[in-house]
């Protein structure tokens, strides 16, 4: 089975910090992707990736950057956190479209 | 705009009964279906996946698909109360995924 791992479970972080998320997944997957998931909002896309050092914005990029310097590794930054950036954080990765993503265990990321 | 619309629930159905999860999605170029499930706490996994119209079975879940009509169903059979979760529909066009909001699943015991 795939595997997706995200770094952390749980973070708190002050306004205004630099914060990074790292995912990492173990099957050689080339598309990978960052969602944030809130309440009756659902899961919104931030940004993806088919490929190192490739890089697409989503439907929300705003605040956010990522890298992808490894295949395997792609990671979410958030410039400069804001309390409205408070959310669950989910990882995907996908060898093919349309055979569905895998997604890590999330982290929950909380900004005061 | 791509969107894929759930009920949101709650739905409650009694222990053993079949629970009918649906799914609507706007963009006719829509190639993949996929059912998510999600319990409170945890990250979303994928349980069935449909590219055809008709019926697709695995177990107790049953995906049914009408792009003419362009809804996607999941029926779950013999519901367990381990079966209490959050549905989530996703629909591939494209380069992406679109999900819904999610339909909450109650089973009573």
């Amino acid at each position: 089975d795939v595997k997706v791992t995200q770094s952390s479970r749980y973070l708190v972080k002050r306004t205004g910090e630099k914060v990074f998320l790292e995912c990492v997944q173990d099957m050689d997957h080339e598309n990978m992707f960052w969602y944030r998931q809130d309440p009756g909002l659902g899961l919104r896309l931030i940004y993806f990736s088919y490929d190192v050092k490739m890089k697409e914005k989503g439907d929300i990029p705003e605040g956010y950057s990522v890298s992808r310097e490894k295949k395997e590794r792609f990671s979410l930054i958030l410039e400069s956190a804001s309390t409205n950036q408070t959310s669950m954080y989910l990882c995907a990765s996908s060898l093919a479209l349309d055979r569905g993503y895998t997604f890590g265990s999330g982290t929950r990321l909380t900004v005061v | 705009q791509k969107e894929v619309e759930q009920n949101s629930g709650p739905l409650s159905v009694p222990e053993g009964a079949i629970a009918s999860l649906n799914c609507t999605y706007s963009d006719r170029g829509s190639q993949s279906f996929f059912w998510y499930r999600q319990y409170s706490g945890k990250s979303p996994e994928l349980i069935m996946f449909i590219y055809s119209n008709g019926d697709k079975e695995d177990g107790r879940f049953t995906a049914q698909l009408n792009k003419a009509s362009q809804y996607v169903s999941l029926l779950i059979r013999d519901s367990q109360p381990s079966d209490s979760a959050t549905y989530l529909c996703a629909v591939n066009a494209g380069n992406q995924f679109y999900f819904g909001t999610g339909t909450s699943l109650t089973v009573i015991p």
